[in-house]
């Protein structure tokens, strides 16, 4: 049961346009939402996140959006440049019973490609 | 800083041979651990995760095995290694204190088994 679904495998986009990504997930229970970017052959480095309490969260070119009615969650880079061109994870977490180790669930990943 | 170890970078091994593969992180303490492996074209999966020593929570059933002999140690261990254990296997740590869910991925170690 694939509980957090990133339904596009790649996306291109112009270098100056806005990339958008986006998340969708099944679990009510996840109330905390990250963005990783991960080259090849490297780990996923940690990009932005953002709580269920907000529907927002910006920070510089790269912003979430969250719509927990519609469990949807998108990633929006602006401007793209072409350093951005890496695979995007999202993943959720959901805390249970007022401990929290961290447990995350990933999205299969899309592969952002910014052409100059 | 907290820097996270993990080596070795690349591993070619046949069938059948033992893994182990370590993981370290330095700057902080009591952190949680964590396992994850990519196949070739696929998202992260969850092996283990390790809230302090001796404490291990298998995720998936497997040929493979983790343990954390010490609080800033994670390794993953296999006896005998399957073809279908190749692909490129992460540690990550996180804070264990707290609502924290946010993961530090190490750089990663790529197994090639034939």
């Amino acid at each position: 049961d694939q509980q957090v679904k990133q339904n596009s495998p790649s996306l291109s986009v112009q270098e100056g346009r806005i990339s958008i990504l986006n998340c969708d997930y099944t679990n009510s229970m996840f109330d905390y939402f990250l963005w990783y970017k991960k080259y090849p052959a490297e780990g996923p480095t940690f990009l932005i996140s953002i709580s269920s309490i907000k529907d927002k969260n910006e920070d510089g070119r790269f912003t979430v959006f969250l719509n927990k009615s519609a469990k949807h969650l998108s990633l929006h880079i602006v401007p793209s440049q072409p350093g951005d061109s890496a695979v995007y994870f999202c993943a959720a977490s959901a805390r249970a019973g007022g401990t929290s180790y961290g447990k995350l669930t990933f999205g299969q990943g899309t592969i952002l490609t910014v052409h100059p | 800083s907290q820097t996270i170890h993990q080596w070795p970078a690349t591993l070619v091994q046949p069938v059948g041979s033992p893994l182990s593969l370590e993981c370290t992180v330095e700057g902080t303490s009591n952190p949680n651990l964590y396992w994850y492996r990519q196949a070739a074209g696929r998202g992260l999966q969850l092996l283990f995760y390790s809230v302090g020593i001796g404490q291990i929570s298998s995720e998936v059933p497997q040929n493979l095995s983790a343990s954390r002999p010490q609080d800033r140690q994670f390794i993953l261990s296999s006896k005998k290694l399957l073809l279908s254990d190749s692909g490129f296997y992460l540690c990550a740590w996180s804070k264990g204190e707290g609502h924290t869910e946010t993961q530090y991925f190490g750089p990663g170690t790529r197994l090639l088994v034939l």
